[in-house]
């Protein structure tokens, strides 16, 4: 039974870099693609990208000049960061997993989720 | 990028009702649409994918039907736990995208 947990600082500054790290517990590890997506409070889901075990990203255009999404397979775990942050970015951030091998096109496992708070 | 459109966004129904949420896409996607059931404070849970196929666990009183740029989710003999919120999302083209959500209330 695979099991994703995320955690990562919850209360940033205006201009800093959200720094968040998934790891992986239980199945495999290799075929599927690790994603994250964010909600902001009180509103729907926003994909934000993903990467799969070669280390291969796909970016949501809109956040494409501020993400990275890295991935340690010796640990098991992904990363997410998101730099210069503002107030517009404050959500609960969530990773999740593919729900097939080489197939992103729906998510399965999912984190717990974090939280975010952009504030000065 | 595709945009996704839902309705109704809010919806009241009472336990034993069937509801539809349909969601229909700016351009087509084939098959490649996803469905989930979010409850307050929660993760997404996957229902369906593949348009219609039933996530294994699920109960068969959720259904999903559609391809090309229209799709339905129906919840058959609603239950007391399916009072939630509903996404769809495509997964045709990068960015992937969600619906704005359709939020089933108790009547």
């Amino acid at each position: 039974q695979v099991q994703l947990q995320q955690w990562g600082a919850g209360l940033l500054k205006p201009s800093e870099t959200l720094s968040l790290t998934c790891a992986v517990y239980g199945g495999s590890f290799s075929g599927y693609y690790w994603t994250w997506i964010r909600q902001p409070p009180g509103k729907g889901l926003e994909w934000i990208g993903e990467i799969n075990r070669s280390g291969t990203t796909n970016y949501n255009p809109s956040l494409k000049s501020r993400v990275i999404i890295s991935i340690d397979t010796s640990k098991n775990q992904f990363s997410l960061k998101l730099s210069s942050m503002t107030a517009a970015d404050t959500a609960v951030y969530f990773c999740a997993r593919s729900l097939n091998y080489f197939d992103s096109s729906a998510y399965w496992a999912w984190g717990q989720g974090t939280l975010v708070t952009v504030s000065s | 990028d595709i945009q996704m459109t839902q309705s109704p966004s809010f919806v009241s129904a009472s336990v034993g009702d069937t509801v539809t949420i349909t969601c229909q896409a700016s351009q087509g996607i084939g098959g490649w649409l996803a469905w989930y059931q979010q409850k307050p404070g929660k993760a997404p849970k996957l229902l369906i994918h593949s348009a219609s196929s039933l996530q294994s666990g699920v109960p068969s009183r959720f259904s999903g039907s559609g391809s090309g740029t229209d799709f339905t989710l129906t919840i058959s003999s609603l239950q007391p736990e399916d009072f939630a919120t509903y996404y769809c999302q495509q997964a045709n083209s990068f960015p992937y995208s969600f619906g704005q959500g359709t939020k089933l209330q108790i009547k």
